[in-house]
């Protein structure tokens, strides 16, 4: 079974640009959650989504933007790019809305110049 | 106070030695607690969920501390294999669906 799949992997923007990230959860899961993870800190928790409803927010600005899909993939978009956006991006998904422990995919490291 | 705090590390040890991690949490009414492993540039990854009852996994021992909201991971016998940065990460607020991820805590095996 594949695991959760998120692309692309890697990311050059330049700042001001927008960015759409992509993710595609374990088959037969219903629950995205995307975080942030800075070099030398913990991710940081952004949206989630169960059943293409968002049902998580973190402390985020509004240039953060995300949404999930009849197939259940998501996409997390970020608009106006700042340096500090400059991080790995994580994408999760669980089997449902409950919190068993979330798989993580590979991520999508962008770097903003 | 930090959400989740964990001790900060790095932890050189030998192969073959005892290694304990601890973290707290500051939210009194958080239900679910994990430990994550996490490879150098890689995503974290589901070491052990941590009961009240305490869970053993191998090599691998987990314990919660409801009354002092204290998080605790015991690796025994360390292999090369289990150099790692370990985070402590806790389900905050019953009902939401966020995990609270502590800074992690680097460890090096070393032969």
């Amino acid at each position: 079974d594949a695991g959760v799949t998120q692309s692309p992997t890697h990311l050059i923007k330049t700042r001001g640009q927008h960015v759409t990230l992509r993710c595609s959860p374990i088959s037969g899961h219903k629950s995205v959650s995307w975080y942030q993870q800075v070099l030398g800190q913990g991710p940081q928790f952004i949206f989630q989504y169960y059943e293409k409803e968002e049902r998580g927010r973190g402390n985020f600005p509004d240039r953060f933007s995300a949404r999930q899909f009849p197939n259940y993939s998501s996409e997390l978009n970020v608009n106006a790019l700042l340096l500090g956006d400059s991080a790995l991006y994580l994408c999760a998904s669980s089997p449902d809305s409950f919190n068993y422990g979330y798989t993580f995919g590979s991520g999508t490291r962008l770097t903003v110049v | 106070r930090k959400e989740v705090e964990q001790d900060p590390g790095p932890f050189n040890v030998p192969e073959g030695a005892t290694v304990a991690f601890n973290c707290t949490y500051s939210n009194s009414a958080s239900q679910s607690f994990f430990w994550y492993r996490q490879d150098c540039r890689k995503e974290p990854k589901l070491l052990m969920s941590v009961y009240s009852s305490g869970n053993e996994d191998g090599r691998f021992t987990a314990q919660l501390n409801r009354a002092s909201q204290y998080i605790s991971l015991l690796i025994r016998d360390s292999k090369l294999s289990d150099s790692a940065t370990y985070l402590c990460v806790v389900n905050p607020t019953p009902g939401s669906y966020q995990l609270t991820f502590g800074k992690g805590t680097k460890l090096s095996v070393i032969p």
